[in-house]
């Protein structure tokens, strides 16, 4: 069975690009998250959708973040302008009831 | 605020011991609890469910202590392979996946 899907796997930019972090959710589950992961702040919830709706973006750090999801298999996490202070793991996983199921993530280095 | 608070470790084991550790949370109303496991650059995957009454898989036991707000994470005969770091998991809605926090992680090294 294909788990959650994560693209790219590793990304390298330049301070004030833009970067678009893509997910593909298991097939059926029903709500979406995306985390990011540090050594300093270890894992945090920066938004979440049930049935494709975003129900809270409370984590979002600033308006640099949005987050997309225009159908169930499919959702973009963007980041622009990016910093070096965006630097990390940005996981992306999903549910149907309460077990979330991780992609491999996204290395995000800002340079 | 949401805490849910675990010993960063690292706690360095030797092959075949026994080894625990505890997570305590704050927040008297969390419904649910799970453990989950992250290896070196990979992803967090569920480790097992805490349940109140306890539950045991295997090598691994986990409990729930309701009255001090803490679950605990008990690995016996410890392998080479149970190196990495465990997060512990707090749900604080009524059981849906939207109310989980995540512990920042106990780094575990088993020695040979």
């Amino acid at each position: 069975d294909a788990g959650v899907i994560q693209s790219p796997r590793h990304e390298v930019t330049e301070m004030g690009q833009e970067v678009t972090l893509r997910c593909k959710p298991i097939s059926g589950h029903n709500s979406l998250f995306w985390y990011r992961q540090t050594m300093m702040r270890g894992l945090e919830l920066l938004i979440y959708f049930n049935n494709n709706v975003p129900i809270d973006d409370s984590g979002m750090p600033e308006d640099r973040f949005s987050a997309k999801m225009p159908n169930a298999s499919f959702s973009t996490l963007k980041i622009q302008p990016s910093e070096p202070r965006d630097s990390a793991v940005y996981f992306c996983a999903s549910s149907l009831i309460s077990e979330q199921y991780f992609g491999p993530g996204t290395r995000l280095t800002v340079t | 605020r949401k805490e849910v608070e675990q010993d960063p470790g690292p706690f360095n084991v030797p092959e075949g011991a026994t080894v625990a550790f505890n997570c305590t949370y704050s927040n008297s109303a969390s419904q649910s609890f799970f453990w989950y496991r992250q290896d070196c650059r990979k992803e967090p995957k569920l480790l097992m469910s805490v349940y109140s009454s306890g539950n045991e898989d295997g090598r691994f036991t986990a409990q729930l202590n309701r009255a001090s707000q803490y679950i605990s994470l008990l690995i016996r005969d410890s392998k080479l392979s149970d190196s990495a770091t465990y997060l512990c998991v707090v749900n604080e809605s009524g059981g849906g996946a939207d109310g989980l926090t995540f512990g920042k992680g106990t780094h575990l090294i088993i020695q040979p």
